[in-house]
């Protein structure tokens, strides 16, 4: 069975552009979460979606926004991007939402802001 | 709100030998915690977890961690690691009600052939 996938892979962007980063959960998984992985630290929480719900969001500006479509898959949206959204940014899918689910993580989508 | 420390910032072991990768947490409850495995280019892998009974839990590639409540601490430990263990490795924690995670800073591990 496929993982969690993400697209792209590397994304280079100027300041002040937008930018889409897609991912597709592991079939069967409702749940959703986003995260971002600056260099030398460890991944922080931006949103989690459920059931095209958003049910958690981390401390980021507004500039961040996200979506999930019927078929589970997500859209992580980042406006007029800065230098320091430069990271990897890492999907997550779990079953549910509540409880405790397993995340499983995706490869991450790396993006460069010049 | 909760945290995780992570008091190694890189750590290098031999081949063979042991180790031992520490994490605190602060939180005022039992939290559930886990500990991911990093390598280059991939993804985030779940090594093992911890959400209540026995302290010393067993997780995957012969790792094992020991939840101690009165030292806030989770630490990871393999007796005798292989080169393939090269990775950064995250300690983490969620509270439940939404799996969101908090990770630490994460901790590079070299091996040394």
């Amino acid at each position: 069975d496929a993982g969690v996938t993400q697209s792209p892979t590397h994304l280079i962007k100027t300041r002040g552009q937008h930018v889409t980063l897609r991912c597709s959960p592991i079939s069967g998984h409702k749940s959703v979460s986003w995260y971002q992985q600056v260099l030398g630290q460890g991944p922080q929480f931006i949103f989690q979606y459920y059931e095209k719900e958003e049910r958690g969001r981390g401390n980021f500006p507004d500039r961040f926004s996200a979506r999930q479509f019927p078929n589970y898959s997500s859209e992580l949206n980042v406006n007029a991007l800065l230098l320091g959204d430069s990271a990897l940014y890492l999907c997550a899918s779990s079953l549910v939402y509540g409880g405790y689910n397993e995340q499983f993580f995706g490869p991450g989508t790396r993006l460069t802001v010049l | 709100a909760q945290s995780v420390t992570q008091p190694d910032i890189h750590i290098t072991v031999s081949e063979g030998a042991s180790l031992e990768l520490r994490c605190n947490y602060s939180y005022g409850a039992t939290p559930y915690l886990f500990w991911y495995v990093q390598s280059p280019g991939q993804g985030l892998q779940l090594l093992l977890k911890y959400f209540s009974g026995d302290t010393l839990v067993q997780g995957i590639k012969g790792f094992e961690a020991e939840f101690k409540r009165s030292q806030s601490s989770f630490n990871l430990r393999k007796p005798s690691v292989h080169w393939s263990d090269a990775a950064e490795y995250f300690c983490a924690l969620t509270t439940g009600g939404g799996n969101k995670l908090t990770f630490g800073t994460g901790t590079q591990l070299k091996v040394e052939l």
